[in-house]
C-alpha cells in the first residue's frame, strides 16, 4: 500500500519553513525522500534507515520515527529552488526484499 | 555516466497496437521497477524485479507485462494498449546489496498517449 503523505500541497514565501509528513500502516525498514520538478524525473534527497539517525541535506533534513511508522521532511528557510513535488518512498524490508513504494506526493510552491 | 535510459521518450499510439518501452541501466543494479505517474495519484508501481528472472506485480499490473532476462534491461510491454494507459512512465533501479543505504535512480520518463 502507498504511504500517506500530508499535506497534499503547501504554498510558502521565500524564507519560510515547511514540514512534510509520510506515514505507513506497516512497519518500515527505510524511508526515501525525492523531489520532482515539473516534467522531470524524481531526484534523490536522502534515505533514513531503521535505527538510523536524522539526516540532513543543506537546509533540508528529515526524521524517522520507527514506532509511529512515520517520517517527516523539514525544509528550513525555503528558497525558490525548493519548489516541486516531494515524494516519500517506503520499504518494509532491507536488502534483496526492499521493494520501494511511493506516496502520492506533496506539491510545494515557494513564492518570492 | 551512471544512468537509467528509457526509450522512446514520447509515444503516441492507437488502441490495441502492441508496444514496448525499453529500460536499461549501466550500474549493475539488481533491482529495477516500473512506475506510472498520473495527476494526483503519485508514483504507482506497475512491476518490479529483484534480480534476473525474478519479477513481481506492483499495485497496478493489469494490462502490462515485463521480463528480466538480463540484469541491465527491464522492458515494459503493453500487449493491447487502451486509453486508460495514457500516462507518464518511469523506470528505476537501485542496488540491493548488503548495504541498503542506496538511492534509487530514475530514468527520464516516457510519455505515452493511447488514442
Amino acid at each position: 500500500q502507498q504511504p500517506v503523505q500530508s499535506p497534499q500541497a503547501v504554498i510558502l514565501r521565500e524564507g519560510e519553513d515547511a514540514v512534510i509528513n509520510c506515514s505507513s500502516s506497516k512497519a518500515l525498514y527505510s524511508v526515501h525522500w525525492y523531489r520532482q520538478k515539473h516534467g522531470e524525473a524524481p531526484v534523490f534527497l536522502m534515505i533514513l534507515l531503521k535505527g538510523g539517525e536524522q539526516k540532513g541535506h543543506e537546509k533540508i533534513s528529515a526524521s524517522f520515527n520507527e514506532k509511529k511508522q512515520q517520517s517527516s521532511l523539514y525544509l528550513t528557510a525555503s528558497q525558490l529552488s525548493y519548489s516541486g513535488t516531494y515524494f516519500c518512498g517506503t520499504a518494509n524490508y532491507g536488502g534483496s526484499q526492499g521493494n520501494l513504494i511511493f506516496g502520492k506526493g506533496t506539491k510545494l510552491s515557494v513564492k518570492p | 555516466e551512471a544512468q537509467v535510459t528509457q526509450n522512446p521518450r514520447y509515444l503516441i499510439t492507437v488502441t490495441g497496437k502492441k508496444l514496448t518501452v525499453t529500460c536499461s541501466q549501466n550500474m549493475n543494479h539488481e533491482y529495477m521497477s516500473w512506475y506510472r505517474q498520473d495527476p494526483g495519484l503519485g508514483l504507482r508501481q506497475i512491476y518490479y524485479s529483484m534480480n534476473v528472472e525474478v519479477t513481481d506485480k506492483g499495485d497496478v499490473p493489469e494490462g502490462y507485462k515485463v521480463s528480466r532476462k538480463e540484469k541491465r534491461n527491464f522492458p515494459l510491454i503493453l500487449e493491447s494498449p487502451s486509453p486508460n494507459q495514457t500516462s507518464l512512465y518511469f523506470c528505476a533501479s537501485k542496488s540491493t546489496g548488503a548495504i541498503t543505504y542506496n538511492e534509487q535512480f530514475f530514468g527520464p520518463g516516457t510519455r505515452l498517449t493511447v488514442l
